[in-house]
């Protein structure tokens, strides 16, 4: 697509409920990055994929979150049990090399009740 | 451990006020740097970018940039804002380790808020 496309845009969600956010990058880009944004915190690094593969996994706040990339592709992250503190905007960015700066989606808000 | 600071959190201007966001970074090696905005309701977009060469980068809308290795820094400037320059504003540095992996590490970010 000409973009990066997350979905869903918004999603309200009960505590202790699982959820799956979704980032379709450009195509042809290999890199991908989930990053989440809260209020106050600026960014935050999650996790970053190379093609299907994660070499680093580093910023995963706890092993409630977890992420794939199919196909050199899309990408999925599930968070589950969500908790309050998960309230924040789940960014996706690609980059066809990483040295080329990154375009982002639009994010997915998501807001744990 | 590597890190970004911005030392601005908020700033407020007139518009034809001359901006600079300063930006700080800790990091040894090699690194390119970015500065990205993100506009009220929109997502995140890049500015300018370096990776080599000439330390003063043009960008986008008047931006610019001037990357300063001995004092790790790389401050945004503007000659001359304007009410539509209000948004949130990311430095975010690259940095390489272990081969080949890569990581981008950012700013908490500067909220410029432009008085018409």
């Amino acid at each position: 697509g000409a973009g990066v496309s997350q979905s869903p845009s918004n999603k309200v969600t009960e505590k202790g409920k699982d959820v799956e956010l979704r980032c379709d990058p450009i195509s042809g880009h290999t890199a991908l990055y989930w990053y989440r944004q809260s209020l106050g915190q600026g960014l935050e690094f999650l996790i970053y994929f190379q093609g299907n593969s994660a070499p680093d996994k580093s910023g995963l706040p706890s092993d409630r979150f977890s992420a794939e990339r199919t196909g050199g592709s899309v990408s999925t992250l599930t968070i589950q049990r969500t908790q309050q503190e998960d309230s924040a905007v789940y960014l996706c960015a690609s980059s066809l090399v990483e040295t080329y700066g990154y375009t982002f989606g639009s994010g997915t808000r998501l807001t744990v009740v | 451990a590597q890190s970004v600071s911005q030392h601005n959190h908020h700033v407020i201007l007139s518009e034809a006020a001359s901006l600079e966001l300063g930006c700080n970074y800790s990091y040894g090696g090699t690194v390119n740097l970015f500065w990205y905005v993100q506009y009220p309701g929109q997502h995140l977009q890049l500015l300018l970018k370096y990776f080599s060469g000439d330390p003063l980068v043009k960008g986008i809308k008047g931006f610019e940039a001037e990357f300063i290795k001995s004092k790790f820094s790389f401050n945004l400037r503007k000659p001359s804002v304007q009410w539509s320059d209000t948004a949130e504003y990311f430095c975010a540095v690259n940095v390489q380790w272990a081969g080949n992996n890569r990581k981008l590490i950012w700013g908490l970010g500067t909220s410029l808020a432009v008085n018409p």
